[in-house]
């Protein structure tokens, strides 16, 4: 079975800018949700999205915003880009049935760079 | 608010022995717990998890104990290898959050041949 897969894997965008990341599940997950990784602050929940309807938002502001397509693939989207968004953007899927617990598996993440 | 620490950012071990990692938590609304190990440039991947029903929960040469009364669960690795050198995660889950995870900031764990 095909992992998580994050495009692209690297992304160089000028302070102001916007930027979309992309993120496919793996086959029969249907949750996904992001996360930023940063020396600082460490791994911090973004949101996440499940059967296209976004259950759960972390303390983000409205810069950060994501949708979920009918296939799960999800997508994030960074407005106005700001030189603390220069993070590595971790995407995870769950199968996230709520009767019982389901570990997320993580991609390889989207590493951007804000200058 | 950190409500999932991990107070020794670093854990130096020798080949076969013993790696024991530990984490603190907080929030008594926590009732899943994991572990993931993360290479440099790579994502987290996942290691071993435990319901809060639960006080161990083992596989392979990974067990993971939970103590509910102390809020405190810790990752044993035996027989630990070289391969084993990664950062290591603890994280937790509310039972109403769906796949909300709240992490610790990681321990580098480093096996010596």
């Amino acid at each position: 079975k095909a992992g998580v897969t994050q495009t692209p894997r690297y992304l160089i965008k000028t302070r102001g800018q916007q930027v979309t990341l992309s993120c496919s599940p793996i086959s029969g997950h249907r949750s996904v949700s992001w996360y930023q990784q940063t020396p600082g602050q460490g791994l911090q929940f973004l949101f996440e999205y499940f059967s296209e309807t976004q259950r759960n938002k972390g303390n983000f502001p409205g810069r950060f915003s994501g949708r979920q397509f009918s296939n799960s693939r999800s997508e994030m989207n960074v407005s106005t880009l700001e030189l603390g968004d220069s993070a590595l953007y971790l995407c995870a899927s769950s199968f996230s049935d709520s009767s019982y617990n389901s570990p997320l598996h993580f991609g390889n993440g989207t590493r951007l760079t804000v200058t | 608010d950190q409500q999932v620490k991990q107070n020794s950012p670093s854990l130096s071990v020798q080949e076969g022995r013993i790696s024991i990692l530990n984490c603190d938590y907080t929030n008594s609304m926590f009732d899943y717990f994991l572990w993931y190990k993360k290479y440099p440039a790579e994502g987290p991947t996942f290691l071993i998890s435990i319901s809060s029903i639960k006080d161990k929960n083992e596989d392979g040469r990974f067990t993971v104990f939970l103590n509910k009364s102390a809020k405190h669960l810790s990752l044993h690795i035996v027989p630990s290898q070289p391969g084993d050198s990664a950062v290591y995660f603890c994280a937790a889950r509310e039972e109403t959050s769906g796949s909300r995870l709240t992490f610790g900031e990681g321990t580098q764990l480093t096996v010596n041949p």
